[in-house]
């Protein structure tokens, strides 16, 4: 499986953008990136993912290098409630799970 | 939408008991997985199936077996509980497709003592 490797952790302000680096420089041409982020307490949700172009949803954007060795997801104004821990995953088959590493812990401050 | 329903939500079990945690899902994925997330972890691999009638190991399957009854449903079993396996155990389901989202539930708290 190609690696992602991100920061352990992170800190934002409240109200303000947020952007959350992901580097997987040995991803192949068919994988997939996908965001997924973790509450306290509670399971996996998934964010958002794409594999070439920059993709919006109402929770985030995602954008990806040109030359697709990294990735950022961007959260637009952070608020309390986004305080997760966030996994940057490369997905290159349709039938095989998905690999969690230790992602990035996102604290927001009031 | 239900979505991923897991039972029980919180389970105390001694040393080498037995039990089974059961996960449905009412999506009509093709794909389903457990997974264990121990204090300051991220998920690990348990087991999964792809489709239907196939089960697969995952990073960590010793100590437990699954059984896919059917599209719906996969279920978890500890045979002979130790406390390594105290844990949050998660289960996911998705389509067979890189382009599509997981689900997950929302985990069963596991104690072994």
């Amino acid at each position: 499986d190609a690696k992602t490797t991100q920061p352990n952790s992170m800190e934002s302000n409240e109200e303000e953008p947020v952007h959350l680096p992901c580097n997987h420089s040995t991803i192949s041409g068919t994988d997939y990136i996908h965001w997924y982020r973790q509450l306290p307490s509670q399971g996996p949700e998934y964010v958002i993912h794409g594999l070439t172009s920059n993709v919006n949803n109402r929770m985030a954007s995602l954008a990806i290098a040109e030359d697709r060795k990294s990735s950022t997801l961007i959260l637009h104004r952070a608020t309390l409630r986004d305080a997760a821990v966030y996994y940057c995953i490369l997905k290159f088959s349709g039938n095989t799970p998905l690999v969690f590493g230790k992602g990035t812990r996102l604290s927001v401050i009031a | 939408n239900a979505g991923v329903t897991q039972t029980p939500k919180f389970q105390v079990l001694k040393t080498g008991q037995s039990m089974t945690l059961q996960c449905a899902q009412d999506m009509n994925h093709n794909s389903m997985y457990w997974y264990r997330q121990d204090p300051g972890m991220g998920l690990r691999l348990i087991y999964y199936s792809a489709s239907e009638g196939t089960t697969d190991k995952g990073e960590v399957p010793n100590g437990y077996n699954v059984s896919r009854l059917n599209k719906r449903e996969f279920s978890l079993r500890l045979e002979s509980a130790a406390p390594s396996q105290t844990s949050v155990y998660f289960c996911a389901s998705s389509e067979i497709s890189r382009n599509t989202e997981a689900f997950f539930g929302q985990g069963t708290r596991l104690t072994v003592v």
